[in-house]
């Protein structure tokens, strides 16, 4: 099993779509925890980290689940702009090297 | 201030070659951490650093594979005696400290292509 895991899609959904993912995590000593955005052929930016009360940026909502150990991205009137593929991350603060990507899940707005 | 950079943006080598791929992190930023992104797949974590040293070298993929930074600055990364399975885009990020509660900021990557 992977230490994170994603669905890869591609989800493909129209612009105003609500688009929701899920990222799932073995090590259920992780205590961080990230979405990241990675554009076509560029490096991964911070899209927003996830708390444990759940947190939102705007049109993006982040939730936490330890019970179940899954982390979520939602994702409400979407934008041509969010294309692009989502990294799931997760980390442990006793060491730098402990923070897993996820392979990242690809989604795809159309007009 | 200035974000991370990374040099060269691409290289093309042939197999057998050596190559030096070298990562400049955001000033005074003391982690620094160099990832391996094959075409469509995750992030493959190679080594990192916290200042000069390297706690964990335990994802570099092999021992032609090298790394190290100078002046709590600028890290090379080494790849000895080139293969065709190294091509990849080579990421450099560095956060301000070494926890895994970090925020990582992304270099734009090395694509190497071994041919």
């Amino acid at each position: 099993r992977k230490e994170v895991e994603q669905d890869p899609g591609p989800f493909n959904v129209p612009e105003g779509a609500t688009v929701a993912f899920n990222c799932t995590y073995s090590n259920s000593a992780s205590q961080s925890f990230f979405w990241y955005r990675q554009d076509c052929r560029k490096e991964p930016k911070l899209l927003m980290s996830v708390y444990s009360s759940g947190n939102e940026d705007g049109r993006f909502t982040a939730q936490l689940n330890r019970a179940s150990q899954y982390i979520s991205l939602l994702i409400r009137d979407s934008k041509l702009s969010d294309s692009a593929t989502y990294l799931c991350v997760v980390g442990d603060y006793s060491s730098a090297s402990k923070i897993i990507f996820g392979s990242g899940t690809r989604l795809s707005i159309r007009p | 201030g200035a974000g991370v950079s990374q040099s060269p943006s691409n290289k093309v080598t042939e197999k057998g070659k050596d190559v030096e791929l070298r990562c400049d992190p955001i000033s005074g930023h003391t982690a620094l951490y160099w990832y391996r992104q094959s075409l469509g797949q995750g992030l493959e974590f190679l080594i990192y650093f916290q200042g000069n040293s390297a706690p964990d070298k335990s994802g570099l993929p092999s021992d032609r594979f090298s790394a190290e930074r100078t002046g709590g600055s600028v890290s090379t990364l080494t790849i000895q005696r080139t293969q065709q399975e190294d091509s990849a885009v080579y990421l450099c990020a560095s956060s301000l400290r070494s926890s895994g509660s970090e925020t990582q900021y992304f270099g734009p990557g090395t694509r190497l292509l071994v041919l």
